[in-house]
């Protein structure tokens, strides 16, 4: 059974920095894409972030990607060896409060969510 | 960016009706489009992959359908437990978008 199982949301004060955790068990983890996606308070969904499984000959992963409202403060990363996936975020805003959801993709490259975890909340207010 | 144009944003029905939810995607995905539903204070549970794939465990009342950029959420025959939100979801290109969400609601 796929499980993923954040945690480290909480609050902290704009300009702050706080590192998410997603463990994940059930599946080979590091063949796969991993995302990370937020919902504000009464919002709809929004992309934040993925990287890439391990996939071919060099079983190396891609790059990461970002949506622009998180690039240059927020990291995706992940430990394979650890089953973890992580999100390191840096100079928090208030707009970033949001429940904050760890989710495999399909594939090693993308396509749809097949697992979500349940969330875990990140509030930024002084 | 890809704009996922989601309607209607809220629809009331009644348990056994056939209702319809439709996104419009702002240029061609082929068929890299699924749906999720979402309860008060959940995660998304996926319902549809590749436009009008089922997941596994999904009831066969949901199916999903394509129209070039048009593409469409059915449910059959409404049951108590469909009362949720629906997000569409494009995945052919970064960055990833949704729809604005339907809340489909007891009538």
């Amino acid at each position: 059974e796929v499980q993923l199982l954040e945690s480290g949301g909480g609050l902290v004060q704009p300009g702050g920095s706080l590192r998410l955790s997603c463990a994940a068990s059930g599946f080979t983890f590091s063949t796969y894409c991993m995302t990370w996606f937020r919902q504000a308070p009464g919002k709809g969904l929004e992309w934040v972030s993925d990287i890439h499984g391990n996939a071919g000959i060099s079983g190396r992963a891609s790059n990461p990607f970002y949506a622009d409202s998180v690039k240059g403060r927020f990291t995706i990363s992940r430990d394979n060896s650890k089953n973890t996936l992580f999100l390191q975020m840096n100079s928090l805003r208030d707009e970033d409060t949001a429940v904050y959801y760890c989710a495999k993709r399909r594939a090693f490259n993308g396509y749809d969510v097949d697992y979500w975890g349940q969330g875990t909340l990140v509030t930024v207010s002084s | 960016d890809i704009q996922m144009i989601q309607s209607p944003s809220t629809l009331s029905a009644s348990v056994g009706d056939r209702v319809t939810i439709t996104c419009r995607a702002s240029q061609s995905i082929s068929s890299w489009l699924a749906w999720y539903q979402q309860k008060p204070g959940k995660a998304p549970n996926l319902l549809i992959y590749k436009a009008s794939s089922l997941e596994s465990g999904v009831p066969s009342r949901f199916s999903g359908s394509e129209s070039g950029t048009e593409f469409t959420l059915t449910i059959s025959s409404l049951q108590p437990d469909d009362f949720a939100t629906y997000y569409c979801q494009q995945y052919i290109a970064y960055p990833i978008t949704f729809g604005q969400g339907t809340r489909l609601e007891i009538k």
